[in-house]
């Protein structure tokens, strides 16, 4: 079963900031926090991952909490390419297959 | 990252026949990963595949129904045995090229069983 909890479904406008929660209240001390995104009727695709520390790419970022139970996936500028299913998932490094739950469906509105 | 090539992309098929699937990596990767997406579901995985060993089942898919093949380090076979409707889904495959990144995912086989 999937570790985490996102909601089902939100909506961003265009050329706002895209905030995506997830819920993970019972990640171990060495499982990263990864997000992947879906666009429809492609694979999924890795975006960014973290342990502890806020991370940044060019992509997006990623806000942990301190307890690490939650953590924010932010677009910072949301345009409409990046209306797609967003899956949060926790995991050991190294060798452990991916556990995608239902994830969150992000619509990006013009 | 790794590149992941998959073919084919789609495909009908006549209940009962077979289908297999290619999935070559432009990296050598340990493991690779075999999915299954039914229609409007998330991703559910077949089986991990390691070069030189069996390929390890998840709850609810076989060997007979779901063969795999793994003869190197950059190549993978998934095999959708006697098929039936209900197999209709996509197919993925992925691969974790190399430290504690992402797994890259091929761009999938979207199955149709007539």
């Amino acid at each position: 079963d999937a570790k985490t909890t996102q909601p089902p479904s939100m909506d961003c406008a265009e050329g706002r900031a895209a905030n995506l929660p997830c819920n993970h209240s019972t990640i171990s001390g060495n499982e990263y926090v990864y997000w992947y995104r879906q666009i429809h009727s492609q694979g999924p695709q890795y975006i960014i991952h973290g342990l502890k520390n806020n991370e940044t790419n060019e992509m997006a970022s990623l806000i942990i909490t301190e307890d690490r139970k939650s953590s924010t996936l932010i677009l910072p500028h949301a345009t409409l390419r990046d209306t797609a299913v967003y899956y949060c998932i926790v995991r050991l490094p190294y060798g452990q297959n991916f556990v995608f739950g239902p994830g969150t469906r992000l619509s990006v509105l013009p | 990252s790794a590149v992941i090539s998959q073919k084919p992309s789609r495909d009908i098929c006549q209940r009962g026949t077979s289908l297999t699937i290619q999935c070559q990596v432009d990296s050598q990767v340990t493991m690779m990963f075999w999915y299954r997406q039914q229609p409007g579901q998330s991703l559910t995985l077949i089986a991990t595949a390691n070069q030189g060993s069996e390929a390890t089942y998840e709850s609810g898919f076989v060997i007979d129904k779901f063969p795999i093949s793994r003869p190197n380090l950059t190549f993978s076979t998934l095999t959708v045995s006697n098929m039936s409707p209900e197999d209709s889904s996509i197919y993925l495959c992925s691969a974790q090229p190399g430290g504690n990144y992402g797994y890259t995912f091929g761009s999938g086989t979207r199955l149709t069983v007539v």
